[in-house]
């Protein structure tokens, strides 16, 4: 079937440390997204990839940091920088064309030892 | 300002009983509404896209409809397995902008 992968499902940082959420897709998508969903409030864009090895800031880019070297992948960087990187991250992915659907990933929990 | 708002914040229905939740729009150049599902600590699974105003899209128990200023979407004898939160977004007109609310959280009790 295809999908979003994402993972791990929970993840705990330390101060100072940078972690890694893997996000992977097989639904042939070009364009692939990340969100950070925070209780309360609509999901926040953080990057999004409109292609390969290209990728934009969203509207909370700090403290985060993406690469897009193969279509199917576009893992997200969570830094030391981001002072409150507690949330509930979700990947999207959808066809690179005006009006079409996200199709989002189950999630990785990130939370502070 | 661009802002779409979802209302109620949280509704209970209980089984059988028919309702609408409301998503209101303030922006230009409308592309698309999506009504998205969210059960607790998965992501959303998309429901419906609607493009223009007066469309309506269906699915057993739900259906969405789209008006220039917000959108509904009704539940027909909701059943438990309704229960979630359900998401309003909006595509505007930036490339691959989308705008979401903060959602409704259904409940339905049996």
């Amino acid at each position: 079937d295809g999908g979003i992968t994402q993972s791990p499902k929970y993840l705990f940082r330390k101060e100072g440390q940078n972690v890694t959420l893997s996000c992977e897709q097989n639904l042939n998508h070009d364009a692939m997204y990340w969100y950070r969903q925070d209780p309360g409030q609509g999901l926040r864009l953080i990057y999004y990839s409109q292609i390969v090895n290209d990728f934009q800031k969203g509207d909370i880019a700090e403290g985060y940091s993406v690469s897009r070297e193969k279509k199917e992948s576009f893992p997200l960087t969570v830094t030391s920088a981001q002072k409150n990187p507690t949330a509930f991250y979700l990947c999207a992915s959808s066809i690179e064309r005006y009006n079409q659907p996200q199709h989002f990933g189950d999630g990785t929990r990130l939370s502070i030892l | 300002e661009d802002q779409v708002t979802q209302s109620p914040e949280a509704l209970r229905l209980q089984e059988g009983e028919s309702s609408s939740l409301n998503c209101s729009y303030t922006v230009s150049g409308l592309r698309g509404l999506f009504w998205y599902r969210q059960d607790p600590g998965k992501g959303p699974e998309f429901l419906f896209t609607l493009y223009s105003a007066g469309e309506e899209k269906e699915k057993e128990r739900l259906k969405a409809t789209l008006t220039k200023k917000e959108s509904f979407l009704h539940i027909t004898a909701p059943k438990p397995e309704d229960s979630a939160t359900y998401l309003c977004a909006v595509h505007m007109g930036g490339y691959q902008k989308v705008t979401f609310g903060t959602g409704t959280k259904l409940q339905v009790i049996p």
